[in-house]
């Protein structure tokens, strides 16, 4: 099933801050963060993982509330560069390396000078 | 080459032709993964390969068929393609560990447009 993101699209000036919003209606083992930019693939931003391991930049942070089945994105100090469609990707709780990633519609970031 | 390439990178095609999309990743990784994006759905699974094994058909039409040769070469075979499956598919590679997916690495895609 689908996770859900919130909001489906921000606009902020450079330096704001943002936080995009991740949530799963399953048991989750890990989440995965990716940035796309306009007419280009998918970039690996950062997984949690169960158990609190993060695997990722340092300049982005997140976080995983495994009870809530949520992740939080979050982007400070924000630069142009940063612009783009944020999509979270989850892995359910069975594992075992067969079902994938299913990825959540996305959120448009827009970052004005 | 580095990374995760896919060709073409652009194909238009008709309803009656066959036609294969191509993907080849250098980076040693033992899964592979075709999605389909599409402004309606976007990134939605297509199907997943593990050490070349099929793990995953997603609830894909019969009018798409992958197939993997190696851990490093992935096909999507099309043929009686319809015009709602036009679409950016997109390729990706990662390392399973333990069978749990690692970061992904996505190829450009290739932008099929059925007419």
């Amino acid at each position: 099933q689908q996770p859900v993101q919130s909001p489906q699209a921000v606009i902020l000036r450079e330096g704001e801050d943002a936080v995009i919003n991740c949530s799963s209606s399953k048991a989750l083992y890990s989440v995965h963060w990716y940035r796309q930019k306009h007419g280009e693939a998918p970039v690996f931003l950062m997984i949690l993982l169960k158990g609190g391991e993060q695997k990722g930049h340092d300049k982005i942070s997140a976080s995983f509330n495994e009870k809530k089945q949520q992740s939080s994105l979050y982007l400070t100090a924000s630069q142009l560069s940063y612009s783009g469609t944020y999509f979270c990707g989850t892995e359910r709780g069975s594992g075992g390396g067969a079902d994938g990633l299913t990825f959540g519609k996305g959120t448009h970031l827009i970052i004005q000078p | 080459e580095t990374g995760v390439t896919q060709t073409p990178r652009h194909l238009v095609m008709g309803m009656t032709n066959k036609k294969s999309l191509k993907c080849e990743q250098h980076l040693g990784h033992n899964a592979m993964y075709w999605y389909k994006q599409s402004a309606k759905k976007p990134l939605e699974l297509m199907f997943v390969y593990n050490f070349k094994e099929q793990t995953e058909n997603n609830s894909v039409p019969s009018r798409f068929s992958p197939e993997c040769p190696n851990s490093s070469h992935l096909f999507l075979h099309l043929h009686t393609l319809q015009p709602e499956d036009s679409a950016l598919y997109l390729c990706a590679s990662s390392q399973l560990l333990a069978g749990r997916h690692n970061e992904q690495f996505f190829g450009p895609g290739t932008r099929l447009t059925v007419l």
